[in-house]
């Protein structure tokens, strides 16, 4: 089946250590997506790439890193220098589109990330 | 960051009630917006994508219309469901260089009382 696989889905980690989330898709999508959730609030972007090789930074990516060596893989970790790193991370895709952004995105299960 | 507003945060109807909630977007550089729904312990799913001044789109009982001059979006849910209990999220796309990032409301809960 094509689609967008996270893991894990609950992952905690000690304050101090860096984690890396994994999100893998198969639907040959150009552009990925990381995205954030705290209670009460929207999606907000962590980080994204159009390209294999090629990344940028979304709002919040003070704390995070990621690297897209393939099309098909695109890693998040996040370091000890993410001061609230407790949240729900949400991983998306989509093709590349029309030049009006005219793509769907298709999400991931997502993985809730705790600090002990 | 691009504003994308959503309202009401969140609403509860009764099941056979028809209701509607607002996404409201800077209506200057308008490329798309797209609407999801999230269910509960599911992932985000898209409604609709649309690019178009007065577009409007229908799956079932929702639909969605789109004023890009005055910037805002509509969905609507007529005869409500429980099956339609879920955070509705719009997003709208906005270039940063050559690159194109999707940028998202905070959703509007929506609770579907039997």
């Amino acid at each position: 089946d094509g689609g967008i696989t996270q893991s894990p889905k609950y992952l905690f980690r000690k304050e101090g250590q860096n984690v890396t989330l994994s999100c893998e898709q198969n639907l040959n999508h150009d552009a990925m997506y990381w995205y954030r959730q705290d209670p009460g609030q929207g999606l907000r972007l962590i980080y994204y790439s159009q390209i294999v090789n090629d990344f940028q930074k979304g709002d919040i990516a003070e704390g995070y890193s990621v690297s897209r060596e393939k099309k098909e893989s695109f890693p998040l970790t996040v370091t000890s220098a993410q001061k609230n790193p407790t949240a729900f991370y949400l991983c998306a895709s989509s093709s590349s589109g029309g030049g009006r952004g005219d793509f769907e995105a298709f999400f991931g299960q997502g993985t809730r990330l705790t600090v002990v | 960051i691009l504003n994308v507003e959503q309202s009401p945060q969140s609403l509860h109807v009764q099941e056979g009630d028809s209701t509607n909630f607002t996404c409201s977007f800077p209506s200057s550089n308008f490329y798309a917006l797209h609407w999801y729904r999230w269910e509960t312990a599911k992932s985000p799913e898209a409604l609709f994508v649309m690019t178009l001044n007065g577009d409007e789109k229908k799956k079932g009982r929702i639909s969605a219309t789109l004023n890009t001059k005055e910037g805002y979006s509509y969905l609507y849910i007529k005869g409500s469901q429980p099956e339609d209990s879920a955070t509705y999220l719009c997003a709208l796309p906005i270039s940063s260089g050559s690159a194109r990032q999707l940028t998202f409301g905070s959703g509007t809960q929506l609770t579907v009382l039997p």
